[in-house]
């Protein structure tokens, strides 16, 4: 079937708004997570999610960064009040229970 | 905490084998991962070894680790222009492959 789909491919917004990332990952997969690589650097966990269980919101940088799972499919990441270092790629990823994680093409934020 | 390291650059020959080095701290790693972005995209996993295994291989990509010097390498056989990529080593810590650590990424030239 189709791989992870993440929308929009390319954000650019202004420094103090919010901004919505969407992922949609593959049908049948249980868990969900989002990544971030900055210019240069590796990747860096944020939030993962399994099922109907809590979060694992351990890797969220601040509390302006949030995210949910749609019935237990979609998932959105935000940002609010986005600052200048928020500007990275935002990776989704998703597998079946915690086995192989499977990555979209992610999200290309700029924050001017 | 887990670390991965790897080298940040490596170019080679088109033709040649290309080696990409890794080293990683969590002994408890069950699964280690190697996964490729080439520009402008997404991680594409390219294999997996599971920490009981030696040896890997899979057509021109060959996976070794030395889990007493927790040592992981990925071997390209007569590496190709389509193989210039960033090549990321994870491992899943703690025998769960929920939250990846990455290394920084080795950039892979191959030279015509």
């Amino acid at each position: 079937g189709a791989g992870v789909s993440q929308s929009p491919s390319n954000k650019v917004t202004e420094k103090g708004k919010d901004v919505e990332l969407r992922c949609d990952p593959i049908s049948g997969h249980t868990a969900l997570y989002w990544y971030r690589q900055s210019l240069g650097q590796g990747l860096e966990f944020l939030i993962y999610f399994q099922g109907n269980s809590a979060p694992d919101k351990s890797g969220l940088p601040s509390d302006r960064f949030s995210a949910e799972r749609t019935g237990g499919s979609v998932s959105t990441l935000t940002i609010q009040r986005t600052q200048q270092e928020d500007s990275a790629v935002y990776l989704c990823a998703s597998s079946f229970l915690e086995e192989t994680q499977y990555f979209g093409p992610g999200t290309r934020l700029l924050v001017l | 905490g887990e670390d991965v390291e790897q080298s940040l650059f490596l170019s080679v020959r088109e033709g040649d084998s290309s080696v990409i080095n890794c080293t990683y701290t969590d002994s408890s790693s069950t699964y280690l991962y190697w996964y490729k972005q080439e520009p402008g995209a997404g991680l594409q996993l390219l294999t997996y070894i599971f920490s009981n295994m030696d040896m890997k291989q899979d057509q021109r990509l060959t996976v070794l680790l030395n889990k007493k010097d927790k040592h992981l390498s990925l071997r390209i056989a007569d590496t190709q222009t389509g193989d210039s990529a960033i090549y990321f080593c994870a491992e899943s810590p703690s025998g769960s492959a929920r939250q990846l650590t990455f290394g920084s990424g080795t950039q892979l030239t191959v030279l015509p």
